[in-house]
């Protein structure tokens, strides 16, 4: 079975910090994604990793960067997090490109306060 | 962008009962992938669909791939409690700007009562 872990179920965090979110899958699977899930806004895609040190631009990629310095981690990172921010943050992983499964992993949930 | 109406936003149903849900798309989708979220949790791939007219099972769980390429339904037969949660459709157009995006559709929250 594929295997996504999240570094963390919950976080707080203060306006202003600088937020790390680690995400590993033990698939080798190339493609790597992070969404923000919000009440009645539903899955929106923040950035997503096709390959080690490569990265897109989602749908919402403001204040947001990643890190993809192995095939199996990639960082979702909040330079100044703001409240705007606090979300479910989901992390999910797809073989291949032509493979548009993708597995997710539990989610953190964040809170910025 | 792509934009996928799930219908529909909740469901409440008694145990035993048969469930229907669907997702349509103005454009041509190739894949169709349905998902299972549980409250607190990541979602959970179900089944996907990569053919125009399919029909795929799993468990109690069928979905189809509508012949339009532009539907997909998901049908879940004697529900019990542990079906209780948000059910998600997504989809992958050929038009979209990447191979690898995914769009979602605003899920279904189903609840079954005893």
């Amino acid at each position: 079975d594929v295997k996504v872990t999240q570094s963390s179920r919950y976080l707080v965090k203060r306006t202003g910090e600088k937020v790390f979110l680690e995400c590993v899958q033990d698939m080798d699977h190339e493609n790597m994604f992070w969404y923000r899930q919000d009440p009645g806004l539903g899955l929106r895609l923040i950035y997503f990793s096709y390959d080690v040190k490569m990265k897109e631009k989602g749908d919402i990629p403001e204040g947001y960067s990643v890190s993809r310095e192995k095939k199996e981690r990639f960082s979702l990172i909040l330079e100044s997090a703001s409240t705007n921010q606090t979300s479910m943050y989901l992390c999910a992983s797809s073989l291949i490109a032509g493979a548009h499964e993708q597995y997710f992993g539990p989610g953190t949930r964040l809170t910025v306060t | 962008g792509q934009q996928l109406n799930q219908s529909p936003q909740s469901m409440f149903i008694q145990e035993g009962e048969d469930v229907s849900m669907n997702c349509t798309s103005s454009s041509i989708f190739n894949t169709w992938l349905w998902y299972k979220q549980d409250p607190g949790e990541g979602p959970v791939l179900l089944i996907a669909l990569y053919k125009a007219g399919e029909l795929t099972s799993n468990g109690r769980l069928t979905a189809q791939f509508g012949i339009t390429r532009k539907d997909s339904f998901l049908n879940i037969s004697a529900s019990i409690p542990s079906d209780v949660g948000i059910y998600f459709c997504a989809g992958r157009s050929p038009s979209s700007g990447s191979a690898r995006q995914l769009t979602f559709g605003s899920g279904t929250q189903l609840t079954v009562l005893p």
